[in-house]
């Protein structure tokens, strides 16, 4: 069983929508990520959040926009997507670097369908 | 940068059987972890084995178990008594002990016959 619960599970959403993914984890985490995953692809980091705050951002288009208001949750706002941006959405979160058990633990995803 | 290999985009092994799965990566560091995550249809990413770079005793769960060569960088899996679960797309990853990124390797599909 996932301690990282993932909602909503299927979301299709239209390139003019706001819609958002929510993510939670009560493993006391301090670092939590999203990611993004075509199929047959490794999954691809997009945001990392460290202690509450955004440490690192892979140049990910402004259309996506994270949150992480406490420590156990982690949100993803869309706004004008592309039909590309279909993908899977994985949640992960880890203790943060330098600490014993450096696991990242992910949810079970996000489906996401631009149309 | 750090680079992680998987060689073989697909295996397959027969039910029981003992299967190994390869992957090479790239690093400077001396000091990180390595890990093989299992990905079934179902999509959930789980963690299989996670293996220390600073412990040479390979690590073991259950039936996996790692050969891990830290000169030849070399973390390879091993599947023992394959069961029809055992079917996935299989990850091998690297974390810098001090770093948030998680580096996966282009992934290894394994199918399992019965």
């Amino acid at each position: 069983d996932t301690e990282v619960t993932q909602t909503p599970k299927h979301l299709v959403m239209g390139m003019t929508n706001k819609k958002s993914l929510k993510c939670e984890q009560h493993m006391g985490h301090r670092a939590m990520y999203w990611y993004k995953q075509k199929a047959k692809k490794p999954p691809e980091l997009m945001f990392v959040y460290s202690y509450e705050k955004l440490s690192i951002n892979e140049s990910v288009p402004s259309r996506f926009s994270p949150e992480c208001p406490n420590s156990s949750l982690l949100n993803l706002h869309l706004h004008a997507l592309q039909p590309e941006d279909s993908a899977l959405y994985l949640c992960a979160s880890s203790q943060v670097s330098g600490k014993a058990g450096n696991t990242i633990y992910f949810g079970e995803g996000s489906w996401l369908t631009v149309v | 940068a750090q680079t992680v290999t998987q060689s073989q985009p697909e295996m397959s092994v027969q039910e029981a059987e003992t299967v190994t799965l390869s992957c090479t990566y790239d690093t400077s560091e001396s000091d990180y972890y390595l890990f093989w995550y299992k990905q079934p249809p179902s999509r959930q990413m789980i963690l299989v084995i996670r293996q220390e770079a600073y412990k040479q005793q390979n690590a073991t769960e259950n039936r996996f178990s790692v050969n891990f060569q830290k000169a030849a960088k070399s973390f390879s899996l091993k599947i023992s008594d394959s069961q029809l679960g055992d079917a996935a797309m299989y990850f091998c990853a690297y974390r810098w002990r001090y770093g948030n990124k998680l580096v996966f390797g282009a992934g290894t599909i394994l199918r399992v016959k019965s």
